[in-house]
């Protein structure tokens, strides 16, 4: 969706390296999501915000690690212990709380393990 | 924990050919979202279900939303080829943090 920015579009990970994955947002929304999509299996949360400087586990949030220091950015750490990186990775925005609107999806990011 | 079950996994149809997909979720959803992904692309929101029983049409299709809030289905009358992707559900609980959880998606292919 216009107003959410992923980069890279393609990353490459070395054994035992952390890679960090950006998220940029201008649509002024409060609340921030990573997720996972491996095949077959849909998209799964890693992490979310829904406040500057606080954020939450999601149901895979093992060998990742996340920070929410502007409202514009959430970036994603892969870290080494994440042993099956190898995913593509879909960053996403809401206005969070009980409000009914839907998310908006990044183009998303794809890691490989070299 | 709240699991959301999409069904079936993948659908092959003939162009002209209807498609239907189902959602089932665990528990009782205060809503429901439908999403579509291209090959090679990012999720898009297409509808949201909020009431018991409500059905929404866009064009050729169909989105209901079961009485009891935990099953949803969309139905695509006359597929087309532009219609290829793949469509999720995502289910919203009662809690307030504006999670949704996301069945495994159908991947609808068409052949033209």
């Amino acid at each position: 969706d216009g107003g959410i920015t992923q980069s890279p579009k393609y990353l490459f990970r070395k054994e035992g390296q952390n890679v960090t994955l950006s998220c940029e947002q201008n649509l002024n929304h409060d609340a921030m999501y990573w997720y996972r999509q491996d095949p077959g299996q849909g998209l799964r949360l890693i992490y979310y915000s829904q406040i500057v400087n606080d954020f939450q586990k999601g149901d895979i949030a093992e060998g990742y690690s996340v920070s929410r220091e502007k409202k514009e950015s959430f970036p994603l750490t892969v870290t080494s212990a994440q042993k099956n990186p190898t995913a593509f990775y879909l960053c996403a925005t809401g206005t969070g709380g009980r409000s009914n609107q839907p998310q908006h999806f990044g183009d998303g990011t794809r890691l490989s393990i070299l | 924990g709240q699991q959301v079950m999409q069904i079936p996994q993948y659908q092959h149809v003939q162009e002209g050919e209807d498609f239907t997909t189902y959602c089932n979720s665990s528990t009782t959803l205060s809503n429901i979202q439908w999403y579509k992904q291209r090959p090679g692309g990012h999720p898009v929101f297409l509808i949201q279900l909020v009431k018991s029983g409500e059905v929404k049409k866009q064009k050729r299709l169909t989105f209901q939303f079961g009485e009891a809030k935990k099953n949803s289905s969309l139905h695509i009358t006359a597929t087309q080829t532009t219609d290829v992707g793949t469509y999720f559900c995502a289910g919203r609980g009662s809690s307030n943090t504006g999670k949704l959880i996301f069945g495994q998606g159908t991947t609808l292919q068409v052949k033209p």
